[in-house]
């Protein structure tokens, strides 16, 4: 058990729809970072905050959007849904958010299905 | 990001040492090298990083090549619940250092 907690297990929805994950990270994390991983692009990063700001941004569509919250836990909102976006939503925490040194601890997902 | 490159796939037989090859040649002075694993539907779980020096865990040892371009995991005995994903993935203190560029992976089957 890493300590990191992600709700819902599962999603199924249909197109057009929109659905929101939440991530509670590991207690003391500051940086909250949300990966997807798909069949056919493996484990992408999305974005990352820290402490409650946006830090950085990676492969993440418009439709999607996320927010960490005063108490560091984080949404991830995702909008509009196409069959594409179909795939499982990893979200990771650590202490501070950077360096070559620091370790990730990822929750177990939630697994996204779109009809 | 300098680029890891793993072979697709290894197979091993329980209780044997198990070394998983990586390749990173272009890797600068600042990278260092981390391994994560993902186990069956699971998330990816940090095993170990390192710099220049060898490395050590409860969990594996990191082998680096004397000109870091290449590494190798080593799990002593491999047990049918290391059966994983294996990444080797490179990490710096520059302007990337917030993410894990993950690649393909090797994935490891042990056989009982």
């Amino acid at each position: 058990d890493s300590g990191v907690t992600q709700t819902p297990k599962h999603l199924i929805t249909a197109t057009g729809q929109r659905v929101t994950l939440r991530c509670s990270p590991r207690s003391g994390d500051l940086s909250v970072y949300w990966y997807q991983q798909s069949l056919d692009q493996g484990l992408q990063f999305l974005i990352q905050y820290y402490n409650g700001e946006e830090r950085a941004k990676g492969n993440i569509l418009e439709r999607f959007s996320a927010q960490q919250f005063p108490d560091l836990h984080s949404e991830l909102n995702l909008s509009s849904l196409e069959l594409g976006d179909s795939a499982l939503y990893f979200c990771a925490s650590s202490v501070v958010g950077g360096g070559a040194v620091e370790t990730q601890y990822f929750g177990p997902g939630t697994r996204l299905l779109v009809l | 990001d300098a680029k890891t490159t793993q072979p697709n796939s290894m197979e091993s037989n329980e209780e044997e040492p198990v070394h998983l090859p990586c390749n990173h040649s272009t890797i600068s002075g600042t990278d260092y090298i981390h391994w994560y694993r993902q186990l069956p539907s699971q998330g990816p779980e940090y095993v170990i990083h390192g710099l220049t020096s060898n490395v050590n865990n409860r969990m594996a040892s990191l082998a680096i090549a004397e000109d870091r371009k290449s590494s190798t995991l080593i799990l002593h005995r491999a047990t049918l619940r290391d059966a994983a994903v294996y990444y080797c993935i490179l990490k710096n203190s520059g302007g990337s250092n917030y993410k894990l560029t993950f690649g393909k992976g090797t994935l490891l089957t042990v056989n009982p």
